[in-house]
Formats: C-alpha cells, structure tokens, sequence
C-alpha cells in the first residue's frame, strides 16, 4: 500500500515479556518517528531516524525500550521486559524530510499493545 | 521547549453550526503549526498546516484555522459542521529547530443531528 503499515495491529503479552513493533514507512521517506499515545493523551514522541541513524532518541522512557532502522526503511521498535506501563498504542510516522521541518508526518494505523 | 495546550477536552456543536477547536502553543522560535484528526482505531490524518505567509489556511474537508502571533494560538474552525466531523483533534507544534512534533492531548469533537 501506499501509506505507512504497521504490524502487529494489536499485541497482548505478559509482563516481563519481550515484544517486536515493526513499522514500514512511504516509500523514499528519509524520515521515521514513533510515538506513544495512552489512553485520553496525545501522542507522545519516543525516537526519530534520519536514514539508518537515530538522529534523536530523547523521548526513549528507560533503557528496556530500543528501536532500529537498518536499511533506512522499515523500523523496528523493541520492548524488553514489558510492563503493565508499558500499555499503549504505538504509532509510526514517516515524512519526506526531517529536520528542519516544516513537513507533515504521515502516520500508521498504530500497534495497540496490551501488557497483561 | 515547546508546547502545546488544548483547553477543551470536549467540544460540543449542532450540525450546520459553526464550530471552534481551539489550541495555543509555546516556541522559542518560529512555529510550525498542524492540525491532525483521529477517528476510532484509525491513525491520525493530516488537516493542515501553518509554516508562513497567511495567517489563515485552509485544509482538508472544509476546515481552516487561524494563526494569532501576539496570542500563541492557531484555533481550527469549520462554518458549518457536520455529523461526520465528530472525532478526536490533535493540534500539534514544531520548532524548526527541533526534532520532535509536540502534540496537545487532543479535543473530541461530536456534532449532534
């Protein structure tokens, strides 16, 4: 398809778990965020890629949550040891440019993830 | 740092009425201003747009907003709403500078028959 895709839709899994969100971005978008959104908040910012590098991964809450970019195209959010915090809809975003930008981001239908 | 703040959590209007989301942001610089629309189990979508020139701009299904410098706000408005418009709207900020797209916690707007 022609917009952003992200697997899985929903994941639930317990506590202590280790969980993979994947994320496939516009075809030729340099740029690539995720977010977190929780229930009645806005979404909130946890990394951003330019190409293959984490240009920011300021908004990362502690060191069980890791993200890559290989090949500057599909991304890879990664939960180790979840927890019932944890709990939210990540979401995905790409944009033909980053920094400086004044461009939209485009964003996936996000991955709902239950931690039980 | 930026921020933004949506003093509503709810917004009420009938169809065919006006209708008013408002937002208000804080940059250190020069902002670039959007709005976004979430509708349920959906992503969010893109509605428009602030970055310079003129202060109103128009986007997608009929919406505007209004950039105000000397108030820090960029309220979305609609002439005349409709049933369909009901959903959850996201403004959001970004310091050219930066990063990150800074988002308020969002206003859900219903539109009643």
């Amino acid at each position: 398809g022609a917009g952003v895709s992200q697997t899985p839709s929903n994941k639930v899994t317990e506590k202590g778990k280790y969980v993979e969100l994947r994320c496939d971005p516009i075809s030729g978008h340099t740029a690539l965020y995720w977010y977190r959104q929780s229930l009645g908040q806005g979404p909130e910012f946890l990394i951003y890629f330019q190409g293959t590098g984490a240009a920011d991964d300021s908004g990362l809450p502690n060191d069980r949550f890791f993200a890559v970019r290989p090949e500057g195209s599909v991304s890879t959010l990664k939960i180790q040891r979840t927890e019932r915090g944890d709990s939210a809809v990540y979401l995905c975003a790409s944009s033909p440019t980053g920094t400086p930008g004044n461009g939209e981001l485009f964003f996936g239908e996000g991955s709902r993830l239950t931690v039980l | 740092a930026q921020s933004v703040a949506q003093p509503e959590d709810q917004v009420n209007v009938a169809e065919g009425n006006p209708l008013t989301v408002k937002c208000t942001y804080s940059v250190s610089g020069n902002p670039y201003l959007f709005w976004y629309v979430q509708y349920p189990n959906r992503g969010l979508q893109f509605l428009l747009k602030y970055i310079t020139g003129d202060n109103l701009v128009k986007g997608s299904y009929g919406f505007e907003a209004e950039f105000n410098k000397s108030q820090t706000s960029f309220h979305l408005k609609k002439p005349s709403a409709l049933v369909s418009d009901s959903a959850l709207y996201f403004c959001a900020v970004r310091d050219k500078t930066v990063n990150d797209m800074r988002f308020g916690a969002g206003t859900r707007l219903t539109v009643k028959p």
